[in-house]
């Protein structure tokens, strides 16, 4: 079955600590991005990627980081600078940029909480 | 600066009724809006889109309505039935790939 996959489900991060969110997809997606959501907050854009190697910051990209090495691929890392992660991650592709028509298709997404 | 509000957190309908969630933006650059619907512990997924150059677009129970000069959308869902019970979030971008997002309304549909 295509679609994009997220791991780990739940992540407890201590302070200090850095954390990363996987992220795969085989929909064989050009694009790739990362959003946050908080309790009665619209899907916010932390980072996105158009092709392997290259990712553009999103709204709220301080305190994070990515890489694109791989298409399949975005992983997305909480840094000890930002200081409130506590949210919920999703993870999203698309075949082209969305509003020329296409979909953003998203993962089940991942609760991230500090101890 | 939201640029896409939805104005209720939560609507409840009873089976059988229409469901109508409303969605407001302020960029008049937005010219192409999405519908996702989204379970708890599920990510979003893809429910209906319409473009700026359409009033309307309907699949199955589904109809979006598009109002340019009052920067609004709605979902109308008919019949509501009980496994449509979820969040709703609007979306619209502008051409790129800067998707902005409503905040959700929960939709609670009663049998």
């Amino acid at each position: 079955d295509g679609g994009i996959t997220q791991s780990p489900k739940y992540l407890f991060r201590k302070e200090g600590q850095n954390v990363t969110l996987s992220c795969e997809q085989n929909l064989n997606h050009d694009a790739m991005y990362w959003y946050r959501q908080d309790p009665g907050q619209g899907l916010r854009l932390i980072y996105y990627s158009q092709i392997v190697n290259d990712f553009q910051k999103g709204d709220i990209a301080e305190g994070y980081s990515v890489s694109r090495e791989k298409k399949e691929s975005f992983p997305l890392t909480v840094t000890s600078a930002q200081k409130n992660p506590t949210a919920f991650y999703l993870c999203a592709s698309s075949s082209a940029f969305p509003g020329v028509g296409e979909k953003l298709f998203f993962g089940s997404g991942t609760q991230l909480s500090v101890l | 600066d939201q640029q896409v509000k939805q104005n209720s957190p939560s609507l409840s309908v009873q089976e059988g009724r229409i469901s109508i969630l409303n969605c407001d933006y302020t960029n008049s650059m937005f010219d192409y809006f999405l519908w996702y619907k989204k379970y708890p512990a599920e990510g979003p997924t893809f429910l209906i889109s319409i473009s700026s150059i359409k009033d309307k677009n309907e699949d199955g129970r589904f109809t979006v309505f598009l109002n340019k000069s009052a920067k609004h959308l709605s979902l109308h869902i008919v019949p509501s039935q009980p496994g449509d019970s979820a969040v709703y979030f609007c979306a619209a971008s502008a051409g790129n790939n800067d998707m902005r997002f409503g905040a959700g309304t929960r939709l609670t549909v009663k049998p």
